[in-house]
């Protein structure tokens, strides 16, 4: 079965620096989705990245960017120039066919 | 494009009653996914619609069902309610557009069991 791995339970940032969130899963299969989601104290799971495995290309979305390393089976995830508002539970997550698995979450805090 | 939306947002039941929860997906989304959340096991999942059909489900017991109908609009069944069922009710809409494969959720149900 599908495993994916968050092994940083908390992290925190000063606000304005960079982050860096890890995220390893296990898998055989060679075409399936990586996905990181932000859930703030609202709850609501927000989608923050998503990368295909089939493109080698790290997907970049504004302050938000991944290091996919496919062949290690790692997915991190940098978040640049960090705001108050990123303060959440991150999640990384695992989509292949009908098989959609999530790791155990990141407490991310925001220094001011 | 409208969001996901869930219904109730919060509710309160008494140990062995039953509930059930809506969802209406992304305008578009055929395919319906139920999770839930607690603090102890974190994310699971439960089960996935996809026109009206169970395409996939998760290890809970068969107390939980759930359906999906014609519109796309989804309901999750609790029977019998246990304290251990107090939890947060995630519901996702997807599809995949081209290579593309795109999951959002709503904002959930915060379900109480007393």
């Amino acid at each position: 079965a599908q495993t994916v791995t968050q092994s940083q339970p908390e992290m925190s940032v000063q606000e304005a620096e960079t982050v860096t969130l890890s995220c390893t899963y296990d898998t055989s299969e060679s075409d399936y989705y990586l996905f990181w989601y932000k859930q703030p104290p609202s709850r609501q799971m927000i989608l923050v990245i998503r990368q295909e495995a089939y493109k080698q290309q790290n997907a970049t979305e504004n302050r938000f960017s991944v290091n996919f390393q496919k062949a290690a089976k790692s997915f991190s995830l940098k978040i640049s120039d960090s705001q108050l508002g990123d303060a959440a539970m991150y999640f990384c997550a695992y989509h292949y066919g009908q098989n959609f698995v999530f790791g155990p979450g990141t407490r991310l805090s925001v220094l001011p | 494009k409208a969001g996901v939306t869930q219904t109730p947002r919060y509710l309160i039941k008494t140990r062995g009653q039953q509930v059930t929860l809506s969802c209406s997906p992304i305008s578009g989304h055929r395919s319906v996914s139920w999770y839930q959340q607690t603090p102890g096991q974190g994310l699971q999942f439960l089960f996935e619609y996809f026109s009206e059909t169970q395409r996939n489900k998760g290890n809970f017991p068969g107390r939980f069902s759930g359906r999906q109908f014609s519109n796309s609009r989804s309901e999750m069944n609790v029977s019998t309610l246990e304290l251990g069922d107090s939890a947060l009710y995630l519901c996702a809409s997807s599809s995949w557009t081209g290579h593309s494969y795109e999951q959002y959720f709503g904002p959930g149900t915060r379900l109480t069991v007393t």
